[in-house]
């Protein structure tokens, strides 16, 4: 099974609007982070945003908020007021923690393109 | 600050041939790991480095291996190169192994294998 699922190949928005990219995940591990990386097309992969498992609170970071929904291991990321400097690929990826395991699993991305 | 760093930016090799792939983490961060981004995929994770010791390995052959050197930067070796070893390769450093650490990734190495 996969364990981190991006259902959403390519996204479409306009500039100054609002975008949801959809994640979700599967782990049986009770102690989790998840990750969302913007990647251009230079290829360097960018830090977002991070969310722990056990966190109450959805995370923020600017124009950036997570939307966490333990209960139906989804983690979509939410980009607000768009910008052109937006577009690129968005990874969202999972590193699990009973296990001891530290490498993070990458889900296979979304292309946002953002439209003037 | 500088950020991670990797050599070099671009490599051409021929099927057969060996390849060495150098990283230089964050001053101050313990912990190196190597994914392999094939085009139009996710990163894979090949290895783990924390303080000089393999800490994880991920799905790839024995062609693959790595060390962590004392001042914590990175080799990742490739034996033996095949088509199917083109792709991106990224490096990426934290503080340490724990689960929240954020992982910062350099600019990664592209490789093409002939």
């Amino acid at each position: 099974a996969q364990k981190i699922t991006q259902t959403q190949p390519g996204m479409f928005v306009q500039e100054k609007e609002a975008v949801t990219l959809d994640c979700t995940y599967d782990t049986s591990d009770q102690s989790y982070g998840l990750f969302w990386y913007k990647q251009p097309s230079s290829g360097e992969m960018i830090f977002l945003i991070y969310q722990g498992s056990y966190d109450e609170q959805n995370a923020t970071e600017g124009r950036y908020s997570l939307n966490f929904q333990k209960a139906r291991k989804s983690a979509n990321l939410v980009i607000s007021a768009s910008q052109l400097g937006d577009s690129a690929m968005y990874f969202c990826a999972m590193r699990e923690g009973d296990t001891g395991r530290r490498a993070l699993t990458f889900g296979s991305g979304t292309r946002l393109q953002v439209q003037p | 600050d500088a950020g991670v760093t990797q050599s070099p930016t671009h490599l051409i090799k021929t099927r057969g041939q060996q390849v060495t792939l150098r990283c230089s983490p964050i001053s101050g961060h313990k912990s190196v790991s190597w994914y392999q981004q094939v085009l139009g995929q996710g990163p894979q994770f090949i290895f783990q480095y924390y303080e000089k010791e393999e800490r994880g390995r991920g799905n790839f052959p024995d062609r693959f291996s790595a060390r962590q050197f004392p001042n914590y930067s990175s080799e990742l070796n490739v034996n033996a190169l095949l088509l199917g070893d083109s792709a991106l390769y990224l490096c990426a450093s934290s503080l340490a192994g724990r689960l929240y650490n954020e992982q910062f990734f350099g600019p990664g190495t592209r490789l093409t294998v002939l």
